[in-house]
């Protein structure tokens, strides 16, 4: 059964870089007809698409973001990351990663795995 | 894409039948459109893609219709479990977007 988990610093200083990593297990993420994403949800509020990447690298950032985001894939650990620069406290939430398939994986996709879900503070 | 979800909280029995709306701003390309469930504390579960297929393991109570602009999420009968928030996500054009969410409360 395919499960994620993301790792990384759960406090982050304002304007300081969010660095988050997503482990695939029970699948590999060089598995054709996938794609793997970030979503963010605020303390108490909605879920928010941050991008997409995947297995040969192609990438997609939210234009609300993409200045800021860049990602990566990792095949010989089989894991994705993120990483968010010049931070401030509007980036607080909880961080998922998430596979994407259906027919329009290249593109997103919908959402058929989560990860649990990591909590990202930014404060000084 | 806009997704405007409504109610923003509906109050219903078990037992009841829930109707959960999801209207896009414009059209969504192919009906791509999901359905998610998510309870306090928890990831999102994915309930429906393709605006009416049943994702893998939820109950045949779930079901999702729609195509263009409105689209409609319906829980025949509702268990003490299906008390959640329910996000409509649409993956036809970029970038996703996701609705605001529906809060499903115990009456």
């Amino acid at each position: 059964q395919l499960q994620l988990q993301e790792s990384g610093s759960g406090l982050v200083k304002p304007s300081q870089t969010l660095s988050l990593t997503c482990a695939v297990s029970g699948g590999s993420i060089s598995s054709g007809g996938y794609s793997w994403s970030w979503i963010r949800q605020p303390p108490g509020k909605g879920l928010e698409y941050i991008g997409f990447i995947y297995d040969i690298g192609s990438t997609y950032y939210n234009p609300s973001l993409k200045s800021r985001v860049t990602m990566s894939v990792d095949r010989s650990k089989n894991q994705f990351s993120l990483k968010l620069t010049s931070v401030t406290a509007a980036d607080t939430a909880v961080y998922y990663c998430v596979r994407g398939g259906g027919s329009s994986w290249y593109r997103g996709g919908f959402f058929d795995h989560w990860g649990p879900g990591t909590l990202v503070t930014v404060s000084s | 894409i806009v997704l405007t979800q409504s109610p923003g909280t509906l109050s219903l029995s078990p037992g009841e039948r829930a109707t959960l709306s999801c209207r896009a701003g414009q059209s969504v390309s192919s009906s791509f459109l999901a359905w998610y469930q998510q309870e306090p504390g928890q990831a999102p579960r994915l309930l429906i893609y393709d605006s009416s297929t049943r994702a893998t393991g939820i109950p045949d109570r779930f079901s999702g219709s729609g195509s263009g602009t409105d689209f409609t999420l319906t829980i025949s009968r509702l268990e003490p479990e299906d008390f959640a928030v329910y996000y409509c996500q649409q993956y036809g054009s970029l970038p996703i977007t996701f609705g605001q969410g529906t809060r499903l409360d115990i009456k």
